[in-house]
């Protein structure tokens, strides 16, 4: 158990729908990332936040968001969903912003119909 | 900017036999450098991190790694493949100074024959 938490585990939506997935990252940590799986693209960063603020941005497209709250808890917002979003995200934490270990959580799986 | 390449997609080894999964990096500078595994439905969790100190690094699960600057290399290997290592393992890079992006390799996933 690497202490990030992510809800839902699974999630079925339909195209031009918009969904909010959860992340709460490990006791202590400042640092959240966003990550995207899929079979086609494989492992891709999306987007950092560290503190509240957001730190670096990887491949995220416009329809995507995301914010840090204060109590560091972290919401990837995703709208005008399209097949091709479907896929395995996953939210990770690390104690400090520079991307050094980061602790991954088990994943939101989201299949776009 | 940084990257890795990981030299074949799916690797099989008997098991008791030698593990050797490849990773290749790309950086103008020697990068850090980490070997992420992957179970099934699970998230990742990380084997080994390389940060400039000693070159040969070990890590959990007996997984260890070298890094090579002159061959820009930082394979894993395991002397003993085991039922339970059959999983997807990553290779990942991330600058030293004022790149600090975590860059992942495409993965390769490794089946244990018994």
């Amino acid at each position: 158990d690497s202490g990030v938490t992510q809800t839902p585990k699974h999630l079925i939506t339909a195209t031009g729908q918009r969904v909010t997935l959860r992340c709460s990252p490990r006791s202590g940590d400042l640092s959240v990332y966003w990550y995207q799986q899929s079979l086609d693209q494989g492992l891709q960063f999306l987007i950092q936040y560290y503190n509240g603020e957001e730190r670096a941005k990887g491949n995220i497209l416009e329809r995507f968001s995301a914010q840090q709250f204060p109590d560091l808890h972290s919401e990837l917002n995703l709208s005008s969903l399209e097949l091709g979003d479907s896929a395995l995200y996953f939210c990770a934490s690390s104690a400090t912003s520079r991307q050094e270990t980061q602790y991954f959580g088990p994943g939101t799986r989201l299949l776009v119909l | 900017a940084q990257s890795v390449t990981q030299l074949g997609s799916h690797v099989s080894v008997s098991e008791g036999a030698l593990v050797l999964l490849r990773c290749n990096y790309s950086s103008s500078v020697p990068p850090y450098l980490f070997w992420y595994v992957q179970y099934p439905n699970q998230g990742l969790q990380l084997l080994l991190k390389y940060t400039s100190a000693a070159t040969l690094v070990k890590g959990i699960n007996g997984f260890e790694a070298e890094f090579k600057k002159s061959e820009t290399s930082f394979h894993l290997t395991k002397p003993s493949a085991h039922m339970s290592d059959a999983a997807e393992y990553f290779c990942a890079v991330r600058g030293v100074f004022g790149n600090e992006k975590l860059t992942f390799g495409t993965g390769t996933r490794l089946t244990i024959i018994p």
